[in-house]
């Protein structure tokens, strides 16, 4: 069964440390995976996509990992900032064609306290 | 920032009323998709559409109905609303084209629309 893994459920940290978030697949065939943030009340926003030969990727403070072999990634944010504090939420692809189906994990809860 | 618009953001009805939340984007994509999500729980899709004319059912079982006479438009329906439809409605779109390899495999989510059933 298609499945996608997040973990922590949810994350304390406190403003200028950083965290890294995981996530954790089963999905096959792999296409991208991809992160979005989603403030509360919000639609969710992405920060990246990551394909099937990429192994790290950056947006501003967040850099994301893959490891295709493991079918893991992780999502590191650095310096955090009171904004940080949302829901990450971690999506994979199945196929690389347009009928691909898009995985939702149930995200990680990141609160940011001054 | 996505071009892609929900309306309304909140609503409160009561049971049994007919509902529609409009969801239009401005991108010229051919997909558009709605989700369901509930609080800790992941997004799940109830509808997509691949184009003008073309309305599918998604993953989970929903009572809604939708209808793509427009690219730019993708309305969701509820004849008679009840309780058990409170949750957040999302609405995407994406620029992948019909044509493989095309477009950046984007999803652009609306900013939701909050329904609650009295």
């Amino acid at each position: 069964k298609n499945q996608v893994e997040q973990s922590p459920q949810s994350l304390i940290i406190l403003e200028g440390k950083n965290c890294t978030l995981q996530c954790n697949y089963t999905v096959s065939p792999f296409s991208n995976l991809r992160w979005y943030k989603q403030d509360t009340g919000r639609g969710p926003v992405s920060l990246t996509i990551m394909t099937f030969s990429e192994n790290t990727k950056s947006n501003r403070r967040y850099t994301a990992t893959l490891d295709a072999d493991t079918k893991q990634s992780s999502l590191h944010i650095t310096a955090s900032q009171l904004s940080d504090s949302a829901s990450y939420i971690c999506v994979v692809s199945d196929r690389g064609s347009t009928l691909g189906r898009l995985y939702f994990g149930r995200g990680t809860q990141l609160t940011v306290w001054p | 920032e996505a071009d892609i618009y929900q309306t309304p953001r909140y609503l409160v009805i009561g049971t049994g009323k007919k509902i529609t939340l409009e969801c239009s984007q401005t991108m010229g994509h051919d997909k558009m998709y709605w989700y369901q999500q509930d609080p800790g729980m992941e997004l799940h899709l109830i509808h997509y559409s691949y184009g003008v004319n073309s309305t599918e059912k998604g993953d989970l079982s929903s009572e809604s109905t939708v209808s793509r006479i427009r690219t730019e438009h993708f309305p969701l329906t509820l004849e008679s609303a009840r309780p058990s439809h409170t949750s957040q409605y999302l609405c995407a779109s994406s620029d992948l084209s019909l044509s493989p390899g095309e477009g950046t495999g984007e999803l652009f989510f609306g900013e939701g629309s909050r329904l609650t059933v009295l």
